[in-house]
């Protein structure tokens, strides 16, 4: 079966370092993997999405996820971090045998100024 | 243009009562989700509409949970005789086709009293 996780419930990291949220996964086959994010009273959105292709994707907001078949994760990552960035953010993976999405448990990132 | 809707916002009922929960999804939006969220957790899918067809209802928890979708648009979730444990987020999600990136709504919050 299909399963990602998310390691750290919580990251911290002071404005303009760089910030990693991490997500490894197991799938049988090639994986569809994405990054969605909630910030407070507002729906989940979607960051970035991995199909195939370049293992450097980047999305919205200057982020961007490095897929790792090897290790089989697919961290997000910006470069200098900002205080809009607090926010809960999940990884997905599509289950290639069936329609359902399978969603993380959720890392809550701080950013502090 | 308009993002997915949800309605109502808030729902609160007493066990045994029968609820729907209603999703707007973006206009041509060919696929839409279902998914319930539990505090800390990440949405949990719950059934997939391809057009007016569940593709996929796999993830209903019991016979309670009914979801329709008539005419390939709006879509409503129907909980029957519910049960303090359905207290939960409800969300829906739309994409233009199934694989592409999900939008969601910005959830029904339902609780049971």
């Amino acid at each position: 079966a299909q399963s990602v996780a998310q390691p750290e419930d919580q990251v911290n990291v002071a404005e303009g370092n760089p910030l990693t949220v991490k997500c490894t996964y197991s799938v049988s086959g090639n994986p569809y993997l994405f990054w969605y994010v909630q910030y407070p009273n507002r729906g989940l959105q979607f960051l970035l999405k991995y199909i195939t292709g370049d293992n450097l994707v980047k999305g919205s907001y200057g982020f961007e996820a490095e897929f790792n078949k090897s290790q089989t994760s697919f961290h997000l990552k910006k470069p200098s971090a900002l205080v809009s960035d607090s926010a809960l953010y999940f990884c997905a993976v599509r289950d290639l045998g069936t329609y359902k999405y399978i969603f993380g448990t959720g890392t809550r990132l701080k950013v502090l100024a | 243009g308009a993002g997915v809707s949800q309605t109502p916002s808030n729902k609160v009922t007493e066990k045994g009562k029968y609820v729907e929960l209603r999703c707007d999804p973006i206009s041509g939006h060919t696929a839409l989700y279902w998914y319930r969220q539990s505090l800390g957790q990440g949405p949990e899918f719950l059934i997939y509409f391809q057009g007016t067809g569940a593709a996929d209802d796999s993830g209903l928890p019991n016979d309670r949970f009914f979801a329709v979708r008539p005419e390939g648009s709006v879509s409503t979730l129907k909980i029957q005789r519910t049960e303090r444990g359905d207290s939960a987020m409800y969300l829906c999600a739309s994409s233009l086709l199934h694989g592409d990136e999900q939008y969601f709504g910005p959830g029904t919050r339902l609780t049971v009293t």
